[in-house]
């Protein structure tokens, strides 16, 4: 069945560095993969959507890498601040109108001061 | 940006009540509106698709007379609840998109916490 692996592990970074998230994915080819911020006990917020024809896609300190062949996505975020701090959803969908969006469970991202 | 309400943000029942659940798009048109139950620390599970005026689609797995809903207008979705148990108790998540096509922003509510009691 499809399956969505985000880090398991709660991620802690200093302010200002990077830091990078990860999504793998199996039995499954995706036409699009997106990037989602849920902070806690509110709805996620759409952050970025990538193609699969696509390698890279940026948005102000976001970068997103989508590599069908390691069938893995990587979420980058640059200069990090603690109003970063949130959990953070990898989601793919099907080339279909009547596909679902199916999410990962989520990293949870601590940016300390 | 495009804004999605839920109401209430929290409820809590007692075991065997009926709650309704309202999902509005405040500023734009949705065909389509998905609702998502999330439990702790979990990924969002999608329940149900509906399209506006036509009868939801369900998931494997979920309860069509269980959970009741209706997609009337293209800015309102109602997820009820029916004779809710325990193991309902979960946070509720609506999203709404334009046109519910491949690749189409959705835009999530607030989401709503469900206490049964």
């Amino acid at each position: 069945s499809q399956k969505i692996e985000q880090n398991s592990e709660a991620l802690n970074i200093q302010e200002g560095k990077t830091a990078t998230l990860t999504c793998n994915y199996t039995n499954y080819s995706p036409a699009y993969l997106q990037w989602y911020r849920q902070d806690p006990g509110r709805g996620p917020v759409f952050l970025l959507l990538i193609r699969e024809n696509e390698k890279e896609k940026r948005k102000e300190r976001l970068k997103v890498t989508f590599d069908t062949t390691l069938k893995q996505s990587l979420f980058h975020i640059t200069a990090s601040q603690p109003a970063d701090s949130a959990t953070y959803l990898c989601a793919l969908a099907g080339y279909s109108s009547a596909s679902k969006i199916i999410f990962g469970s989520g990293t949870r991202l601590s940016i300390r001061p | 940006g495009a804004v999605v309400s839920q109401h209430p943000s929290r409820v809590i029942c007692k075991s065997g009540t009926s709650v309704k659940i309202e999902c509005r798009s405040l500023d734009f048109q949705a065909t389509t509106m998905f609702w998502y139950r999330q439990f702790p620390k979990q990924s969002l599970m999608l329940m149900a698709t509906s399209n506006e005026g036509s009868k939801a689609t369900y998931e494997q797995g979920v309860e069509k007379d269980k959970f009741l809903i209706n997609h009337a207008s293209l800015t309102l979705s109602t997820l009820t609840v029916t004779s809710a148990h325990p193991e309902d108790s979960s946070f509720y998540i609506c999203s709404a998109s334009e046109s519910g096509g491949a690749g189409d922003t959705q835009y999530f509510g607030p989401g709503t916490r469900l206490t049964v009691l």
